[in-house]
């Protein structure tokens, strides 16, 4: 059975910093194209970034938004996705959610992990 | 970025009536290798996001066939044939063929009437 475990969300004051961590199990973690997405209280979902296999290269593609402010990374030996996140602010309040390749089947999404942005 | 217009924001639908959802993007979302990389996506109330359908029509495993995709170029739909309890809530499209970013649908309320 695939599992994503997202995990590492907190309250955090602006400008702060936060690791979060998405451990994968029941698919081969390592060949996959892993992505993290977000969805701000009460709004739509938005693509924040992805991180491909290190047999393609292992590097990551962001949205626009996050750029130098948030690093995805992965660790294959444990199976687990890593979002990094810098200088956060209010309207980075969400919850992050991992996903499996979102453009191949099967497509497996976590529970998602909370993070609030707040003094 | 590609942008993704979802209409209509909300749909109140009578159980076993159907349904329709169209998307569409700022520019064609057909990619290099001939395939059109649009999603379609299902969030229940306090659920986790699902894939319902993936380029286009085809539909995901334990997906019931009553949702179907269709379209091409920059125009697609997500059609429920009769709509049940389970359905409600929340749908998105999401393109790949122009990355980054993969950009969403704004998303679509599905209520009962």
């Amino acid at each position: 059975e695939v599992q994503l475990v997202e995990s590492g969300g907190t309250l955090v004051k602006p400008g702060g910093s936060l690791r979060l961590s998405c451990e994968a199990s029941g698919f081969t973690f390592s060949k996959a194209w892993m992505s993290w997405v977000r969805q701000a209280p009460g709004k739509g979902l938005e693509w924040i970034g992805r991180i491909k296999s290190e047999s393609d290269g292992g590097t990551p593609d962001y949205a626009e938004f996050v750029k130098d402010r948030f690093t995805i990374s992965r660790d294959d030996s444990q199976s687990t996705m890593y979002l990094q996140m810098s200088g956060l602010q209010s309207e980075d309040t969400a919850v992050y959610f991992c996903t499996t390749p979102l453009f191949k089947t099967p497509n497996y999404w976590g529970r998602g992990t909370l993070v609030t942005v707040s003094s | 970025d590609v942008v993704m217009t979802q209409s209509p924001r909300t749909l109140a639908v009578t159980l076993g009536q159907p349904a329709s959802i169209s998307c569409t993007s700022s520019q064609s979302i057909v990619y290099t290798d001939g395939n059109t990389y649009l999603n379609w996506f299902q969030q229940r109330p306090g659920q986790s996001p699902r894939r319902l359908i993936y380029t286009v029509s085809n539909r995901d495993s334990g997906v019931p066939d009553r949702f179907s995709g269709s379209g091409s170029g920059t125009n697609f739909t997500l059609r429920i044939s009769r709509v049940e309890a389970e359905d409600v809530g929340l749908y998105y499209c999401l393109q790949g063929a122009h990355w980054p970013p993969y950009t969403f649908g704004q998303g679509t309320k599905l209520a009962i009437k």
